[in-house]
């Protein structure tokens, strides 16, 4: 059991470079979700989908875009790397209604230069 | 308002200790208060869990105690071991998406 498996789990890019993050979970669950964690803050969201086909924007969406074209699969792109970019990102999914549990990927650990 | 405030940033106990984890929140909307572990290289899982409507919920050794009227919430962790050196998150939810997190606490068990 996969459960959420995140590719890449690292990278190094060069400012202005773009690269997707990709997600996928075998739970058949409804809502995903795209955080990045930084030291002493914390875990942030960047986007989310409560179904597929849909996506909205969390605490800090700025420089990322999502798509949800399959429900098991959420992708995570950065069009133009800056360096505040350089982040551990986590993709997360839960069942959905009364299930709150956030089950969590490994992480992409993610460097632009 | 949305804040979840965490302490402290971290903590050694000693093998067989009582580890404590403290974390205040203002939002009173807030309706599901989850603790996360976290290991170096892993993502964050689920711990325990409480709603506001208990003021306590224990899961093996570990222990959230809640206070409403103060909105503090924390995590016991009972005879500590070195297994549980970990990155602990509470955080503060009113739905799916809005979830808030703490700082998280390094935690760090001596043999």
């Amino acid at each position: 059991n996969a459960g959420v498996t995140q590719t890449p789990k690292f990278r190094v890019l060069k400012t202005g470079q773009s690269m997707t993050l990709l997600c996928a979970q075998d739970m058949n669950h409804e809502y995903m979700y795209w955080y990045r964690q930084d030291p002493g803050m914390g875990l942030r969201l960047i986007h989310y989908s409560v179904g597929e086909g849909t996506t909205a924007k969390g605490e800090v969406p700025d420089g990322y875009n999502v798509s949800r074209l399959k429900k098991q699969n959420f992708l995570l792109g950065l069009e133009s790397a800056a360096p505040s970019q350089t982040s551990v990102y986590f993709c997360a999914s839960s069942r959905g209604g009364e299930g709150r549990e956030l089950f969590f990927g490994e992480g992409s650990r993610l460097t632009v230069l | 308002q949305q804040q979840v405030k965490q302490s402290p940033q971290s903590l050694i106990v000693q093998k067989g200790g009582i580890s404590i984890i403290n974390c205040a929140y203002e939002n009173t909307a807030f309706d599901y208060f989850p603790w996360y572990q976290q290991f170096p290289g892993k993502g964050p899982a689920l711990l325990i869990a409480i709603r506001p409507d208990v003021s306590e919920k224990k899961e093996g050794r570990f222990t959230i105690s809640f206070n409403k009227s103060a909105k503090q919430f924390s995590l016991h962790i009972m005879d500590s071991q070195p297994g549980d050196s970990a990155t602990y998150f509470c955080a503060a939810s009113m739905s799916h998406y809005q979830l808030i997190w703490g700082a998280g606490t390094k935690l760090i068990i001596k043999p």
